[in-house]
């Protein structure tokens, strides 16, 4: 089973729809959880910290489920720069180390005009 | 700005020709990480040194090494780069937490190694 994964896509959707992501973890003990958005050959930034309550920033909504180990992005009211990679991130490495981040490998979203 | 610096953006090295990449933080972070991303694919995590201790992970190859001279500067060497190490390479920065608690990241722009 892989350690964060994610259906990659690609999502098309139309600007102003509302589109959910979801992504599982397999580590049990991972306590950190983030939301990263990743364009075209740049760097990853983040967008957000997933807490265990859940959190809003804005159009973006992030909620995080331990029983059974999934976090789901929301984003309302699509816009056209809202296409990117979104890559969802749980801390713990495949080699063991709890410092390290391990990436799922993206859900792919394209905002439609 | 506080950011994430990483020198060269872009790398080109020759078959088996040692190459070094670098990074520098005005952030203050104590922990430095190094990933390796290829196509279409995610940020894989090489190692990362919290204060000036070394992590390594286990399906690093020895072909790849790291320094950390002070807290600022973290480096990247490949000793003999293959035609499969061409990648992205990306470094990163964070607040050390504690226990399982880990900090968010932040990245610098990467450097794009091409291997002749």
């Amino acid at each position: 089973r892989k350690e964060v994964e994610q259906d990659p896509g690609p999502f098309n959707v139309p600007e102003g729809a509302t589109v959910a992501f979801n992504c599982t973890y397999s580590n049990s003990a991972s306590q950190s959880f983030f939301w990263y958005r990743q364009d075209c050959r740049k760097e990853p930034k983040l967008l957000m910290s997933v807490y265990s309550s859940g959190n809003e920033d804005g159009r973006f909504t992030a909620q995080l489920n331990r029983a059974s180990q999934y976090i789901s992005l929301l984003i309302r009211d699509s816009k056209l720069s809202d296409s990117a990679t979104y890559l969802c991130v749980v801390n713990g490495s495949p080699g063991g180390g709890a410092d390290g981040l391990t990436f799922g490998k993206g859900t792919h979203l394209i905002i439609q005009p | 700005d506080a950011m994430v610096i990483q020198n060269p953006r872009y790398q080109v090295t020759q078959f088996g020709k040692p190459v070094t990449l670098s990074c520098s933080q005005t952030l203050n972070h104590n922990v430095m990480y190094w990933y390796q991303q290829k196509s279409s694919q995610a940020p894989k995590l090489l190692f990362h040194y919290y204060d000036k201790d070394f992590n390594n992970e286990a399906d690093t190859p020895d072909n790849f090494q790291s320094r950390r001279p002070n807290t600022s500067f973290c480096f990247l060497d490949i000793r003999s780069p293959g035609l499969g190490d061409a990648a992205m390479y990306l470094c990163a920065t964070s607040r050390g937490g504690t226990g399982l608690i880990l900090r968010e990241q932040y990245f610098g722009p990467g450097t794009r190694l091409t291997v002749t």
